[in-house]
């Protein structure tokens, strides 16, 4: 069955620098979600894209993110400098089509030092 | 706004037992609403869903019923097993929209 696949499973950052998670979604999807959980707290709808650009974004999602897909299969979320309140699980989801079935990635701990 | 509100953890059973993990939610409109699993190194997966007040939503001997007048979507088993200790999320989904709210989480642990 196809999945979500995320890397890496963990990383980990010194505060300022840049990091880049990545996401390959099932691949005849065409919309991409990123999300994320703070621990202890709810998980979070960050933006969503659809053919090649941001159809939407939520307050979080500010100037010190942005995502691209690079390529056919890559999705990629960056946060620019990161900073200590970043720390969080970030989940890549996929769908086929722009409605609640949505498949997640099992997402990419981030640890800011 | 639209908000999940979930019961927190950790919950621990032994085989066999009864669960329940309380949802409540808060939503503009009419939400369609879910529980996702996570199990161990895996992503979240959709468990069951309900689209309208007074569905029921099941799979894998869970259940839950969409309850508009208490705003709840409670998920219940009948007899846990092993095999289900996992992270459980609440979620709804607006009707406009095109992202989840989602709960933080319940983690259970079923000791045999």
């Amino acid at each position: 069955e196809p999945e979500v696949t995320q890397t890496p499973s963990h990383q980990v950052t010194q505060m300022g620098q840049e990091v880049i998670l990545r996401c390959v979604p099932i691949s005849n999807h065409l919309y991409f979600y990123w999300y994320r959980q703070i621990l202890g707290q709810k998980v979070e709808f960050l933006v969503s894209f659809y053919n090649n650009e941001i159809s939407e974004k939520s307050e979080i999602f500010d100037d010190q993110f942005s995502v691209e897909r690079p390529d056919g299969s890559n999705f990629t979320l960056k946060i620019r400098s990161t900073k200590l309140e970043d720390s969080a699980m970030y989940f890549c989801a996929s769908g086929s089509v722009a409605t609640d079935t949505q498949y997640f990635g099992p997402g990419t701990r981030l640890t800011v030092l | 706004g639209n908000s999940v509100t979930q019961m927190e953890g950790p919950v621990t059973l032994s085989e066999e037992a009864f669960l329940t993990i309380n949802c409540t939610y808060t939503a503009t409109g009419y939400p369609s609403l879910f529980w996702y699993v996570q199990y161990p190194g895996e992503g979240l997966q959709l468990l069951l869903k309900a689209t309208k007040a007074d569905d029921k939503g099941s799979n894998k001997g869970f259940e839950a019923t969409y309850r508009k007048e208490t705003t709840s979507f409670h998920l219940e088993k009948g007899s846990v097993q092993v095999s289900d200790s996992a992270v459980y999320f609440c979620a709804l989904f607006p009707n406009t929209g095109n992202q989840f709210y989602f709960g933080t989480g319940t983690s259970l642990t079923v000791i045999p």
